[in-house]
């Protein structure tokens, strides 16, 4: 299996535009989240999914929407990119006691 | 979820064992210690978990004292791959939601 996949793996976009982080995953795991990661600072949570259907915020939400219409898709939609959103984006799935990080989305909004 | 405090970095000698401290005074009794790590540009990687017991897997060793208050992770043979920012985290899973609260953690140097 593939474990946890994301694309795109860079992205480059203007203030404004808007665009989806792809994340999926073929281990038929219950808990989904997104991640990001800026310079010197630790992973924050955004948002997550304990399964399909069932989405919640997690530490910095705002201006990032989520679905979970299937198991294996846990899509990260940006309507309006800022500067702010620059960052490293990680999609992570598991179980209730581990979860497995997928290899990274790097976003430069300019 | 109890807060954790992890030494800001340390060096190990290639060969050597790794031991990485972690104190969670806060812990409580239903909460799990965690240890994930993240090599540079790549997604944070989980390396093993425990409750009470000491526990190990191929990658590491986890010996958590008798009142669950710190903890050590134990790499018994470290390479120059395993240099990596080392994360402890502390969470219970009665409610899990499958989120991981991230620290600072551990900035390992393994030096040749």
């Amino acid at each position: 299996n593939a474990g946890v996949t994301q694309t795109p793996k860079f992205q480059v976009l203007k203030t404004g535009q808007s665009m989806t982080l792809q994340c999926a995953q073929d281990m038929n795991h219950e808990y989904m989240s997104w991640y990001r990661q800026d310079p010197g600072m630790g992973l924050r949570l955004i948002h997550y999914s304990v399964g399909a259907g069932i989405t919640d915020q997690g530490e910095v939400p705002n201006g990032y929407n989520v679905s979970r219409s299937t198991t294996e898709d846990f899509p990260l939609r940006l309507l309006s990119a800022a500067p702010s959103q620059t960052s490293v984006y990680f999609c992570a799935s598991g179980t209730r006691e581990t979860q497995y990080f997928g290899p990274g989305t790097r976003l430069l909004v300019l | 979820d109890a807060k954790t405090t992890q030494p800001p970095s340390m060096d190990c000698a290639e060969g050597r064992a790794a031991n990485l401290p972690c104190n969670h005074s806060t812990i409580s009794g239903n909460e799990y210690v965690y240890w994930y790590r993240q090599i540079h540009s790549q997604g944070p990687q989980y390396i093993i978990h425990g409750l009470k017991n000491n526990e190990t897997n191929e990658m590491a060793s986890l010996i958590i004292t008798e009142d669950r208050k710190s903890s050590t992770l134990i790499l018994p043979h470290a390479t120059l791959r395993d240099t990596a920012v080392y994360y402890c985290i502390v969470r219970g899973l009665t409610s899990n939601t499958g989120k991981l609260i991230f620290g600072q953690g551990t900035t390992l140097q393994v030096k040749p």
